[in-house]
């Protein structure tokens, strides 16, 4: 399987600080997808974001940016001024090399303190 | 906005008995795929399903078994249950191999 890395376990941040997730992939594919959800301590999966390997144009949603560098096989995620209701755990996923299944990196643990 | 549903959402089970874990796909969703996710680890692919026939197969152990039926519903079967088997077991859904978005999860008990 095309491995997904976040190096990060754990980040502790202090409320509005901003902070930035890491996310390293292989890949051996001109065409691949990454994922990013989030996973607050009610367990759910929550969908991020979604980005093809073809739009390196970076994305912003709000208090969230992600930086895709195809040169450094990386797809960063950065939360601006993060809130308490931020702490979760992210995971950085890509699809894998026999389909659409999502192999999934190990997950940083964001805390944020008031 | 409907969301993947899945049912039950806990479940205890001893170990070799069997148990049905089931998912209803968003409303169009032609897609299910089925993880595994084990205590402070990352979710592990399974299987999926596209138009009711398996498109992709992961780490999913002879035990168990899966199928997609014509409502698009899926169930995943799980027998001879084991210690190592107890996590949350989540559903996603899809439009074809667009995102994937997962149901709030089965949280497993094997004693």
């Amino acid at each position: 399987a095309q491995k997904v890395t976040q190096a990060q376990t754990e980040i502790s941040v202090v409320e509005k600080e901003d902070v930035t997730l890491d996310c390293v992939y292989e890949t051996r594919d001109t065409t691949y997808y990454l994922f990013w959800y989030k996973q607050p301590p009610s367990g759910e999966l929550v969908f991020l974001i979604r980005r093809n390997s073809f739009d390196e144009q970076n994305e912003i949603s709000g208090r969230y940016s992600w930086n895709f560098q195809k040169s450094t096989s990386s797809f960063n995620f950065t939360i601006t001024a993060s809130q308490v209701v931020d702490s979760a755990v992210y995971f950085c996923a890509r699809n894998s090399n026999s389909g659409y299944a999502l192999n999934f990196g190990k997950g940083t643990s964001l805390l944020v303190t008031p | 906005a409907a969301g993947v549903i899945q049912s039950p959402r806990h479940l205890i089970k001893e170990k070799r008995e069997t148990a049905t874990l089931k998912c209803y796909p968003i409303p169009r969703h032609d897609t299910v795929y089925w993880y595994q996710q084990g205590p402070g680890q990352d979710p592990q692919f399974l299987i999926s399903f596209y138009e009711k026939m398996q498109s992709d197969k992961g780490s999913i152990p002879d035990r168990f078994s899966a199928q997609q039926f014509s409502d698009y519903h899926s169930e995943l079967n799980m027998s001879s249950l084991e210690l190592g088997d107890s996590a949350l077991y989540f559903c996603a859904s899809s439009l074809s191999y667009n995102e994937q978005f997962f149901g709030p999860g089965t949280r497993l008990t094997v004693l």
